[in-house]
C-alpha cells in the first residue's frame, strides 16, 4: 500500500470555523489529489497539485483553497465552513496523472 | 464536470455468481483504471489498462479496455462475500498537461451469502 495519511480522519465543526485538513505522503510522488465523496456524486476533484506549490483547481474548488510547501504534504483548508461541505474527503497520490493511490479519508461534519 | 457513464448502479447477487459492470465514455481515453471502495475506506486501485483490446486479470477480476478506447469492462469470477463493495471506473485522457481522472459514479455490489 502507498504510505498516505490523512488527518484528522474525523472532524465535527461549526458553520464560519476555518478547517485544515492534512494529507501527508511517505512514496515521494509528485502528484497529490484533495477529492470529495457525497452521495449520489462519487468523487469529485477539488484541487491537485503537481509538484511543490504548484497547485490547480478542480470541479469543485469553491470555498476551498489548497498549500503545498513540501513534497509530503498537501493541506486542504475550508475558509468559512458551510454546511453543504460535510462530507469525506480523500487525497490521492500519483508518480503519474493515471494511477493513483487513495488515503483513507477524512469525515467532516459541519453544524 | 464530465463524467463517465458507469452501470449497473447497483447489484444484488448470489455468492457464486459471476458478475459484469462496465463503463462508457464519449472521449477516447490512453488509460482504463477499476478501484474498489470498501465500506469506511479510501478506493483500492485494482487494475489498469493502458492499450486498446487489453485484458487484464488480478485474481477473480478481469478487465478489458475496449477496442474504440472509449469503453471498459470489469468481470469478476465466482463472487464471495468479501466483493461487497462500490467498484469505480475512471479513464485518463493523455492530452496536454491533462493531470486529472474522469470517474464514474460507482457499482454498489451486494453479494448474499
Amino acid at each position: 500500500d502507498a504510505g498516505i495519511t490523512q488527518s484528522p480522519r474525523h472532524k465535527v465543526t461549526e458553520t464560519g470555523t476555518p478547517v485544515t485538513l492534512r494529507c501527508h505522503q511517505t512514496e515521494n510522488h509528485r502528484y497529490m489529489y484533495w477529492y470529495r465523496q457525497d452521495p449520489g456524486h462519487g468523487l469529485r476533484l477539488i484541487h491537485y497539485s503537481y509538484g511543490v506549490k504548484d497547485t490547480d483547481k478542480g470541479e469543485v474548488s469553491d470555498g476551498y483553497s489548497v498549500s503545498r510547501s513540501k513534497t509530503e504534504d498537501f493541506l486542504l483548508t475550508l475558509e468559512s465552513a458551510t454546511s453543504s461541505q460535510t462530507s469525506v474527503y480523500f487525497c490521492a497520490i500519483s508518480e503519474s496523472p493515471e494511477t493513483q493511490y487513495f488515503g483513507p479519508g477524512t469525515r467532516l461534519l459541519v453544524l | 464536470g464530465q463524467q463517465l457513464n458507469q452501470s449497473p448502479q447497483s447489484m444484488f447477487i448470489q455468492e457464486g455468481e459471476d458478475v459484469s459492470m462496465n463503463c462508457t465514455s464519449s472521449s477516447i481515453f490512453n488509460t482504463w483504471l477499476w478501484y474498489k471502495q470498501d465500506p469506511g475506506e479510501g478506493p483500492v486501485l485494482l487494475i489498469a489498462l493502458y492499450k486498446a483490446g487489453e485484458l487484464t486479470s488480478n485474481g477473480r477480476l478481469t478487465a478489458q479496455f475496449g477496442i474504440t478506447r472509449k469503453d471498459s469492462f470489469l468481470n469478476i469470477s465466482a463472487s464471495i462475500p468479501s466483493d461487497v463493495g462500490i467498484y469505480f471506473c475512471a479513464g485518463h485522457e493523455n492530452a496536454g498537461n491533462n493531470r486529472k481522472l474522469i470517474w464514474g459514479l460507482g457499482t454498489s455490489l451486494a453479494v448474499n451469502p
